[in-house]
């Protein structure tokens, strides 16, 4: 079945060490996104990703970092220059606009992580 | 300045009974869309339904309806026949262009969280 990946699903961190979330997608999309939530705060965007080897930044992308070096991967870094790292992180795809697609996000099962 | 607002944190609501979930929106752009996603406890986001903005007619998909009121910037969600199952947050979002067309993104506001009593 096709879908999307987020591993691991919940994470535990200490203070001042990096952390990577894999999303993995085989939809063959060729759109990524990471959203960030927290409670009250709806989802805010991070980064995204149109094509291979090219990504921007979102809303809220300082502390974090992000590579597409493969259509299906978007791996996350959640650096130590992130001040509130604790927070459900989700991962999304999407086909591109104009395909005869409304634009639709699909998203994986999400991302915990806890830093203690 | 939000681009999407929800002004109800929370609704409750009966079970059988309708209920409307509100969603005022900002942009300058001519085409856009918007999207209604839930979330249960388990926390997945579940896509329910779209409504472009240069369709005349509100948007359906079984319980689910959209009032678009595109003079209003409004895009409300109209869940008819409410269930147990229905209780979770509801997230109203708008997909965005840049300037040239070819980046977009989706913006999402900060949710309801729907209760449903049996």
């Amino acid at each position: 079945d096709g879908g999307i990946t987020q591993s691991p699903k919940y994470l535990f961190r200490k203070e001042g060490q990096n952390v990577t979330l894999s999303c993995e997608q085989n939809l063959n999309h060729d759109a990524m996104y990471w959203y960030r939530q927290d409670p009250g705060q709806g989802l805010r965007l991070i980064y995204y990703s149109q094509i291979v080897n090219d990504f921007q930044k979102g809303d809220i992308a300082e502390g974090y970092s992000v590579s597409r070096e493969k259509k299906e991967s978007f791996p996350l870094t959640v650096t130590s220059a992130q001040k509130n790292p604790t927070a459900f992180y989700l991962c999304a795809s999407i086909e591109r606009w104009g395909t005869g697609t409304i634009g639709e996000l699909f998203f994986g099962e999400g991302s915990r992580l806890t830093v203690l | 300045a939000q681009k999407i607002t929800q002004t109800q944190p929370g609704m409750f609501v009966q079970e059988k009974e309708a209920v409307t979930l509100d969603c005022t929106y900002d942009t300058s752009d001519q085409s856009y869309g918007l999207f209604w996603y839930k979330q249960p406890s388990s926390g997945e986001m579940i896509f329910l339904i779209y409504q472009g903005s240069y369709d005349e007619q509100n948007a359906t998909e079984g319980r689910y309806s959209l009032n678009f009121q595109k003079a209003r910037k409004s895009a409300n969600l109209v869940i008819s026949a409410s269930q147990l199952g229905d209780s979770a947050m509801y997230f109203c979002a708008m997909r965005e262009t840049n300037s040239g067309g070819s980046n977009y993104k989706l913006t999402f506001g900060k949710g309801t969280l729907l209760t449903v009593n049996p």
